[in-house]
């Protein structure tokens, strides 16, 4: 059963028109985190939540924001994409202690036309 | 800043042992993860070092030093299904530069 659910799986958008992705979990966890991975790099952190308390990563362009409305639901705004934003967008969930591990959603993969 | 470097490739043949590497840069830490990640999937967590030493986990193991700011992967008997990409990370959210493994027949 899918813990972290990512929807939708793939998502195609225009330049410059906004669009969102959205997280679900069941695992009840506190912190969730939003990641953006492209080809052949590591996942690279955007923002996190411990319960409501947002993280911004201080490189994360303003063009992303974020939202968590409870405990089960995230999501990733993007206000204009741009071509440069084409990637893999991760959504993950941990526990609140140091040793908990990251569960992640399958992603859903951005394609920008 | 904090920076975790992996060689960027490695190669080996089924049923060998083979140790990925991890050197780190960062200030302080709770401790050292790794995850895997096939072609088109999400990472999977695979091991955790809190303390130095070695953690065995199957055939999978992860080993840290904070005196060498070093930690690594060791994965036995391999199998054609470990080809993918490893990635240590340290908090559980800064991700090292991965290695993609390559397992040949």
């Amino acid at each position: 059963d899918a813990m972290v659910i990512q929807n939708p799986r793939y998502q195609v958008t225009q330049f410059g028109k906004p669009v969102t992705l959205s997280c679900s979990q069941t695992l009840n966890h506190n912190v969730m985190y939003w990641y953006q991975q492209k080809s052949s790099q590591a996942p690279k952190l955007l923002f996190h939540y411990y319960d409501k308390d947002f993280n911004n990563e201080a490189d994360t362009p303003d063009n992303f924001q974020s939202r968590r409305p409870n405990t089960s639901f995230c999501f990733l705004d993007i206000r204009s994409p741009g071509l440069g934003d084409a990637a893999m967008y991760l959504c993950a969930t941990s526990g609140l202690t140091s040793n908990q591990p990251q569960h992640f959603g399958d992603g859903t993969r951005l394609s920008i036309l | 800043g904090q920076s975790l470097e992996q060689p960027s490739e490695v190669t080996a043949v089924e049923g060998a042992i083979v140790q990925i590497n991890c050197t780190y840069q960062t200030s302080g830490f709770y401790g050292l993860s790794w995850y895997q990640q096939h072609d088109g999937g999400a990472p999977t967590f695979l091991s955790y070092n809190a303390l130095d030493g070695l953690e065995e986990t199957g055939r999978f193991s992860s080993f840290l030093s904070r005196s060498d700011s070093y930690g690594y992967l060791l994965l036995q008997e391999l199998q054609m299904k470990d080809s993918a990409s490893y990635f240590c990370a340290v908090d559980e959210y800064i991700f090292g530069t991965g290695t993609r493994l390559k397992v040949l027949a």
